[in-house]
């Protein structure tokens, strides 16, 4: 199989603070780890791809400085809210590619900033 | 810029229908194309992957389709069952990386 990690699975966080979410491929190793975005009723939108060992590559109109991305390894994946805003209370979820078995995705994070 | 629609946005059935999803995308040009569900505030579960090659799929009570030429997939669920009810997403892959999603199908099965 193709399991995938995501933690934490809810965070509650005050305006102005960072949060840090972790994406891991349990039992595969993956080059290339993706972080998506979803509104209440909308569809996953793609923020960024993480690369391992390099720079990820950020979607247009999505603030790298804001959404920090961290693939230290093949992996792990972190995604960092930086100085987080009511505006950024969303659904995140992050997916690893495995070969021949397709995307498979982490149980997402519910983040709210109050 | 490939899209992908899904129709019924959301869908209601009495338990023990067969029903069928669609899913059309834009550019035929695609690496594969997979179903997903999404319980509510959940991640998602992959259900299906069909590859450009392929033409269809199946897993239980799950049978997926693709037609490449027309930009179609459908998803077949035979006999439905409450446990069934949640959102149902399509997604093309273009590439290696680039994954575009419909905005998903809401099934509700009531019992």
């Amino acid at each position: 199989g193709a399991v995938v990690s995501q933690h934490p699975s809810r965070v509650i966080c005050k305006s102005g603070t960072s949060v840090k979410i972790e994406c891991r491929s349990l039992d595969f190793q993956a080059t290339t780890m993706f972080w998506y975005r979803q509104f209440p009723k909308q569809s996953l939108m793609l923020m960024a791809t993480s690369n391992e060992g390099s720079k990820a590559t950020y979607e247009q109109g999505v603030e790298k400085d804001k959404f920090l991305i961290n693939h230290a390894s093949l992996t792990l994946s972190t995604l960092t809210v930086t100085s987080a805003h009511p505006e950024d209370s969303s659904f995140y979820i992050c997916s690893a590619l495995k070969e021949n078995y397709g995307y498979t995705f982490g149980s997402g994070t519910r983040l709210t900033v109050v | 810029k490939q899209e992908v629609t899904q129709i019924p946005a959301a869908l209601s059935v009495p338990e023990g229908e067969n029903l069928v999803l669609n899913c059309s995308f834009t550019d035929s040009a695609i690496y594969n194309l997979q179903w997903f569900r999404q319980d509510p505030g959940k991640g998602l579960t992959s259900l299906l992957l069909i590859q450009s090659s392929q033409r269809e799929q199946t897993s239980g009570r799950l049978n997926a389709s693709l037609d490449k030429s027309s930009g179609r997939s459908t998803l077949y669920i035979a006999a439905s069952q409450p446990g069934d009810s949640a959102t149902y997403l399509c997604a093309v892959a273009e590439g290696y990386s680039t994954l575009t999603f419909g905005k998903g199908t809401m099934l509700l099965v009531s019992p």
